[in-house]
């Protein structure tokens, strides 16, 4: 099965560009996330989807980022315009929320990142 | 929030060596799971451990949910195994968010 697909898979662009970034989640799970991870804050949750619809993005760090999910396949994480304090590599991760033995199950499984530098 | 604290924050060890990694937090959580982030960056999972003790290959983990702790045994370390080792958790269930420690970063010298 093919994993968390993220595209591209490094972007350079100069400060006031607007730069796009893409994922594909696991076929059939229904939760999506994107993160940022910088060397001074780690790994920080941005905002999170279940069934397309956006559920939390108190992570969202100003009005310059947004994100969408179109259709269950399909997620964007647009900056607008971008600044250097922007770059980060960026993950987005999946997740299929069920039932194992009795318990909850919820674990994610990330993609390969998009590392982003904006000059 | 609920906070996840991560010991040591930097292991330097023998190829052939074992080691414990730990991870603290400060509430109960219904989601744990540890990952291998490697040299180039990718996550990848090891354990999804809300409880209970789990082994896969050299690696195991046990999470003790009433003490608040996990801990990731890795034996036998391989150079392969350098890199960096997250705990995250997820505080209730309905708030399907990861809260990452900071991480422990392991490296093994040949």
């Amino acid at each position: 099965d093919a994993g968390v697909i993220q595209s591209p898979r490094h972007e350079v662009t100069e400060m006031g560009q607007e730069v796009t970034l893409r994922c594909k989640p696991i076929s059939g799970h229904d939760y999506l996330f994107w993160y940022r991870q910088t060397m001074m804050r780690g790994l920080e949750l941005l905002i999170y989807f279940n069934n397309n619809v956006p559920i939390d993005d108190s992570g969202m760090p100003e009005d310059r980022f947004s994100a969408k999910m179109p259709n269950a396949s399909f997620s964007t994480l647009k900056i607008q315009p971008s600044e250097p304090r922007d770059s980060a590599v960026y993950f987005c991760a999946s997740s299929l929320t069920g039932l194992a033995g009795g318990n909850l199950y919820n674990e994610q499984f990330f993609g390969p990142g998009t590392r982003l530098t904006v000059l | 929030g609920i906070q996840v604290e991560q010991s040591p924050p930097d292991l330097i060890l023998q190829e052939g060596a074992n080691s414990t990694l730990r991870c603290n937090f400060s509430d109960s959580v219904n989601n744990l799971q540890w990952f291998h982030q490697n040299p180039w960056g990718q996550l990848i999972n090891l354990f999804y451990i809300p409880s209970g003790t789990k082994q896969n290959g050299r690696l195991s983990a046990t999470t003790v949910a009433t003490e608040r702790y996990s801990l990731l045994y890795i034996s036998s370390s391989q150079t392969t195994d350098s890199g960096v080792y997250f705990c995250a958790v997820e505080r209730e269930f309905g708030n399907e968010k990861l809260t990452f420690g900071t991480g422990t970063r392991l490296t093994i010298i040949p």
